[in-house]
């Protein structure tokens, strides 16, 4: 059974500060992997894609990924409080053609 | 920009009933997918499709499920004999490509309640 683990949180951080977002995996060979941002009652929103072991780095968001340790991160820096959602780490399989998501972060920031 | 479209936002069907849920996924896009999430808890994927057919299914995707590309633009997710248990919202979702790195784009869902 392909795993997808985050901390459920709630995570709360003050507006301005840094978020960090974490998600481990279970298939090895993944390749690809996502990030998603969900607001309550809509769907999730691509934020994020990485691939390569590293960061990368989009506007405020910097995803960082370590295949060795199958650990994929997401930073928010100067969180907004419209950031407050729920963040879903996806995780590709062998073909490519299915993601498994992992349950989510709740992410707080507040004012 | 483009995006991926479902009808309706919200359906409310009777035990037993069958229903039919449309998306129209982005024009240049070749895969199709449909996930669902049940209230609480992780979205869950059930089908991929490509090429006029399923590419892979999910333990949940049984008989009870079919998907259809009724015309050039359509994609269609059926549940024959709706369940209780079938309540969620249903996303579609469409990547450019398949089988690799590819992005999926997700719809904004349709509510399905099952009474």
């Amino acid at each position: 059974q392909k795993e997808v683990e985050q901390n459920s949180g709630p995570l709360s951080v003050p507006e301005g500060a840094i978020a960090s977002l974490n998600c481990t995996y279970s298939d090895r060979v993944s390749q690809s992997f996502f990030w998603y941002r969900q607001y309550s009652g809509k769907s999730p929103e691509l934020i994020m894609s990485i691939y390569s072991n590293g960061d990368k780095e989009d506007g405020r968001f910097t995803a960082q990924l370590n295949k060795a340790s199958q650990y994929v991160s997401l930073l928010i820096r100067d969180s907004q409080p419209s950031d407050s959602a729920t963040y879903l780490c996806a995780v590709d399989t062998n073909t490519g053609n299915q993601f498994y998501f992992g349950t989510g972060t709740s992410l707080t920031v507040i004012p | 920009e483009p995006e991926v479209t479902q009808t309706p936002s919200h359906q409310v069907t009777q035990m037993g009933q069958e229903v039919i849920l449309r998306c129209v996924p982005i024009s240049n896009h070749l895969y199709f997918y449909w996930y669902r999430q049940i209230l609480g808890q992780k979205v869950e994927f059930l089908v991929s499709f490509y090429n006029n057919e399923i590419s892979e299914k999910s333990e949940i995707f049984d008989d009870q499920f079919s998907v259809e590309r009724p015309d050039g633009s359509n994609f269609t997710l059926k549940i024959r004999s709706t369940k209780l248990e079938d309540s969620a919202m249903y996303f579609c979702a469409s990547s450019e490509w398949g089988g690799g790195p590819y992005e999926q784009y997700f719809g904004p869902g349709t509510r399905l309640t099952v009474t």
